[in-house]
This record gives C-alpha cells, structure tokens and sequence, in this order.
C-alpha cells in the first residue's frame, strides 16, 4: 500500500500557484519524498524529491516539514499543461525492494483558464 | 540523451497470443523496471533489473509474464497465452545507482498500451 495520503482533486486558476498537499505519517529517517506527474495517456514525469530540505528545481519548489510527516509540491505559476494525476511517493534510499515506486491513486490536478 | 523509449507505443491482440514489448533505456542507466497500470489506477510495480540481474519480481508477475535484460541494456517483457485481465499500460523506467546527491531517480518511458481482445 502507498505510504501517502492526497486529496483526490484539487483546482487551480491558470497563473496562479498550485499548492499541492501530501501527508506521510509513517516515514522513516531514509526515506525519500519523490514527485511525479501524469498527463493523460503519458508515462510518468519525474518533478523532484526531496529527503529533509526544501527543494527547488526549473518545474516545482518542494517543501518538507521540520517532523518530515507531510510536504507540498508548489507550481509557482500554473499553466493548462499542468494539468495532470500528481503522485507523492515515499521511498527508500537504497532502490531495489525498498526502491521501486508504489503509487497511489495521487491528485488530479485541473488548471482552469 | 533521449530519455527512455519503448516500443511499441500500442498493441491489439487477440485472447491466447503472445506479444512481447521492448524497453531502452538512458545510456548508461544501470537499473530497468517494469510496471503495469490499469485504467484509473497508478502504476504498480511488475520487475527490475540491476544491470542483466533481475533481482525481484512481483507476485503480480504470473507464470505467462517473462521479462529479460540480456546485455544489461534494452530489455524485453514478453507475455505468454494472453488474458483480457492483461490489457494495460505497461510502463518501463530506468534508473542509475551511481548519481550523487542522494536518491535514485527513476525516469519512465511513454508506455506500451496493450488490448486484449
């Protein structure tokens, strides 16, 4: 089962930030928050992950509570190509059987003109 | 670097046939996964590869489902006397153990979507 817990929909208005919310309770101290995104009928994109430090790259800023036990992916400025199904995943460090994704059923994420 | 590419992009077979996907991964990417995803659920984990190992496999990973990596580069996921229950998208990453920063990034190719008649 998926370690996370989102909410099933969220909107956003087009040029506005896209807050988007994960609770992750049971992390333990190696493991990683990843985020990906599906757009309909595509493979998944990677966005970023993040161990304990807030994180930034070109596409979201993520950021990880002091107690690590939830985070929020940011859109800074939405646009109708994000959107997308949004997955936070719980992973461990070291790959393999601790490593391989297990997706939720993550966040529609819908950008309205 | 052209990202992970699989082929065929889509697949109409009939009950009992055998269909086989291929998966390319990044140069250089040391470690091969296959999921599986049905419609309106996310992806769930089948096999990966470390190199030409295969190292794990789901119990979602029947008898009839074979998956190869023989030079430890492309890989193949082969599915035997196919089922409807099997039409999906099945969905190929890579990922290298050898980056530094921390983690390991998996990255995904389009998917082979797969219809069982």
């Amino acid at each position: 089962d998926a370690k996370t817990t989102q909410p099933t929909s969220m909107d956003c208005a087009e040029g506005r930030a896209a807050n988007l919310p994960c609770n992750h309770s049971t992390i333990s101290g190696n493991e990683y928050v990843y985020w990906y995104r599906q757009i309909h009928s595509q493979g998944p994109q990677y966005i970023i992950h993040g161990l304990k430090n807030n994180e930034t790259n070109e596409m979201a800023s993520l950021i990880i509570t002091e107690d690590r036990k939830s985070s929020t992916l940011i859109l800074p400025h939405a646009t109708l190509r994000d959107t997308a199904v949004y997955y936070c995943i719980v992973r461990g460090f070291y790959g393999g059987s601790q490593g391989n994704l297990i997706f939720g059923k993550g966040t529609k994420l819908s950008v309205k003109p | 670097d052209t990202g992970v590419s699989q082929d065929p992009r889509h697949k109409i077979t009939k009950r009992g046939q055998n269909v086989t996907f291929r998966c390319d991964p990044i140069s250089e990417h040391n470690r091969l996964y296959w999921y599986r995803q049905t419609l309106g659920q996310g992806p769930e984990f089948l096999t990966y590869f470390q190199n030409e190992a295969q190292l794990e496999k789901s119990r979602l990973l029947s008898d009839r489902f074979s998956a190869e990596r023989p030079k430890g580069s492309f890989s193949t996921l082969e599915i035997q006397r196919t089922e409807q229950g099997d039409s999906a998208m099945y969905l190929c990453a890579s990922s290298s153990t050898m980056t530094s920063g921390g983690g390991e990034t998996q990255y995904f190719g389009p998917g082979t979507r797969l219809l069982v008649l």
